[in-house]
């Protein structure tokens, strides 16, 4: 399993776009890079997924250089309700491939929105 | 609305008084599993199960018990609970491909073994 080196914390204002940068640097051939968020007392929610380069959808962008031994989640013009801690994860797309058991979730980093 | 449904949300109950969580979910998937949730360990795999009848341990399988007889639905039994299984649980799932949705988490439980 690929280990996830995120910062513990960031604090960022409304209205600003945020960067969390995830190191992996054992990354296998066959992963992919997920990240979710999680509020208090809840269950964590996927947020995007990627395997390289840039992926977008309607609540984030992900960047992942060609090397692929980092990712950066983009958050575009935050608002209070983005405060929440944010996983990054890597592990294989697929169960069959035999890594059922990864998804193993870091610390994550704690994400403050102030106004 | 697909989902994940765990129950009971919160419980409180004494050292060696067997307990189950249920988890159940209606998007036919495959892969269930759950984890348990401390301050400063993030979210720690318990057990998983690839289809029905099928089941394995996860990273922190000790005093927990799993069983998947139906698709929708993976309890978590706790035969003798003890105080440091108080925590919060998490139940989530997934179809065979990860690739659009990844998991789906249902809302927690949270547990407290006095």
């Amino acid at each position: 399993l690929a280990k996830t080196t995120q910062p513990i914390s960031m604090d960022s204002y409304e209205g600003q776009e945020v960067n969390i940068t995830c190191s992996h640097n054992n990354i296998a051939t066959n992963d992919y890079i997920t990240w979710y968020q999680q509020f208090p007392s809840q269950g964590p929610r996927f947020i995007i997924q990627g395997y390289k380069t840039k992926v977008t959808n309607e609540v984030a962008s992900l960047f992942i250089p060609a090397d692929r031994k980092s990712s950066t989640l983009s958050l575009p013009r935050v608002s209070l309700s983005d405060t929440a801690v944010y996983y990054c994860l890597v592990g294989a797309i697929l169960i069959s491939s035999g890594s059922a058991r990864q998804l193993t979730f870091g610390s994550g980093t704690q994400l403050t929105v102030l106004p | 609305e697909a989902q994940v449904t765990q129950n009971p949300r919160y419980l409180i109950t004494v050292t060696g008084k067997k307990l189950t969580v249920t988890c159940s979910q209606n998007m036919n998937h495959e892969y269930m599993s759950w984890y348990r949730q401390d301050p400063g360990l993030g979210l720690r795999q318990i057990y998983y199960s690839m289809n029905v009848e099928v089941t394995d341990k996860g990273d922190v399988p000790e005093g927990y018990k799993v069983s998947r007889k139906e698709k929708r639905n993976f309890p978590l039994i706790l035969e003798s609970p003890s105080p440091n299984q108080t925590s919060l649980y998490f139940c989530a799932s997934r179809g065979p491909d990860r690739r659009n949705y990844g998991y789906t988490f249902g809302s927690g439980t949270r547990l407290t073994i006095v």
